[in-house]
């Protein structure tokens, strides 16, 4: 299985502020995902994070506010920007690793004041 | 649309059984996961199963599949206090694509 490190594994941040999140897999992996887990909700797909290419975005979930860069196979970062205090949630990324199995780093838990 | 829903709680005696349900509506389904979110973590994929497959067991794990009924279900043999954690289903349409979670269950161990 793919054993994936996300950075930091939690902030507190000010509103209006950015931050961003790093993910990295220890091996070249296909896809992958970013993920926001609202406290005491289930998780949500914010975007596909595409090698090489702009990441696709769920609906609800835009560019401005979430800008994804991945630069190679096994690396991405998800920048939460101009933070208020609904943005406060665990951010998971994930990772597909062969045709079906997706895992998840440990997140990164967010508190927006 | 896609939608995935779970009981929210359950509580088992140490040692018994325990079985999450999860029902989804989509019948494209492919791909229904089950994942284990541990206090202050992240998910920890436990199992999986495919759409043409109606049983799959992994040591104390055994997932059930009735497509008829769209209905999913994890049983946990000889539950442990380590087995406390939010169990996620989750499904895919073609194996390669995003995650629809369900609502999560909190399985709580009574001693």
């Amino acid at each position: 299985s793919a054993v994936i490190s996300q950075k930091p594994s939690r902030d507190i941040c000010q509103r209006g502020t950015s931050l961003t999140i790093q993910c990295q897999v220890d091996s070249q992996v296909t896809m992958m995902f970013w993920y926001r887990q609202q406290p005491g909700q289930s998780l949500t797909l914010i975007a596909t994070a595409n090698q090489g290419s702009e990441a696709t975005y769920e609906s609800g979930f835009v560019i401005d506010k979430f800008p994804i860069s991945r630069p190679n196979l096994t690396f991405s970062t998800l920048t939460v920007s101009n933070m208020s205090p609904e943005d406060s949630s665990i951010y998971l990324c994930s990772a597909q690793q062969g045709s079906y199995e997706q895992y998840f780093g440990p997140g990164t838990r967010l508190t927006v004041t | 649309g896609e939608d995935v829903e779970q009981s929210l709680f359950l509580s088992v005696r140490e040692g018994d059984s325990s079985v999450i349900n999860c029902t989804y509506t989509d019948s494209s389904s492919t791909y229904l996961y089950w994942y284990k979110q541990e206090p202050g973590a992240g998910l920890q994929l436990l199992t999986y199963i495919f759409s043409n497959m109606d049983m799959k067991q992994d040591q104390r794990l055994t997932v059930l599949l009735n497509k008829k009924d769209k209905h999913l279900s994890l049983r946990i043999a000889d539950t442990q206090t380590g087995d406390s954690a939010i169990y996620f289903c989750a499904e895919s349409l073609f194996g390669n694509e995003k995650l629809t979670f369900g609502t999560g269950t909190r399985l709580t161990i009574i001693p």
